[in-house]
């Protein structure tokens, strides 16, 4: 079963908010991943974290190591349409992956 | 090859039957790993191969799934005696270095099994 916690669930957010979500976890990671997927494709990478309290931006978005190793955040600036999909954390060594938080964007 | 290439797309089987699902990663990417994915749900870990050798395949249901990396390239996943509850979208990814260091897991588009 999933080792990763991930919330939210879900969001509906109106284009142009910010989103945030988050990922716990009660093993120590070496490495957070965030994933978007789209359906029918398999997820791609999005950011990779490798040292604890690290923040990373790739455009609009933002992802932090935190500092215990056992959780890290992605927050989306600024959403648009094409945000809409799934987001998956994961963590490295073990390549476990959360639940997913699925997003929905209203234009 | 550019992408991690995953055949067949889709697969349909009858109940019972044997299925291989085929996984050519990234060339030069030692480590490979194997998920299941169901509707709704993150990737489920399956195995992962450091090279040719399964170094944890702790995530394999049962002993009807079973993997192999024999020249620590290509992977085939197989799957015996097929049951309905193995339908699932299976992905693959592969990494530059264990750990997905080396900028993360690359996955396929994944086969698409259904047991009817």
């Amino acid at each position: 079963g999933q080792q990763l916690n991930q919330s939210p669930q879900s969001m509906f957010i109106q284009e142009g908010e910010d989103v945030s979500m988050n990922c716990t976890s009660s093993s120590i990671f070496n490495t957070w991943l965030w994933y978007k997927q789209d359906p029918g494709e398999g997820p791609v990478l999005l950011i990779a974290l490798y040292k604890a309290g690290e923040l990373t931006s790739n455009g609009r978005l933002t992802a932090q190591f935190g500092i215990t190793r056992k959780d890290s955040f992605l927050n989306i600036s600024a959403s648009i349409p094409s945000d809409v999909g799934i987001y998956f954390c994961a963590g490295s060594p073990l390549g476990r992956f959360g639940a997913g938080t699925r997003l929905t964007v209203k234009p | 090859g550019a992408g991690v290439s995953q055949t067949p797309s889709n697969k349909v089987t009858e109940k019972g039957k044997y299925v291989e699902l085929r996984c050519d990663p990234i060339s030069g990417h030692t480590a490979l790993y194997w998920y299941r994915q169901s509707l709704g749900q993150g990737p489920e870990f399956l195995i992962y191969f450091q090279g040719t050798g399964a170094a944890d395949d702790s995530g394999l249901p049962n002993d009807r799934f079973f993997a192999v990396r024999p020249e620590g390239s290509v992977s085939t996943l197989k799957i015996q005696r097929t049951e309905r509850g193995d339908s699932a979208v299976y992905l693959c990814a592969s990494s530059l270095r264990a750990g997905g260091q080396g900028n993360g897991y690359t996955f396929g588009s994944g086969t698409r099994l259904t047991v009817v």
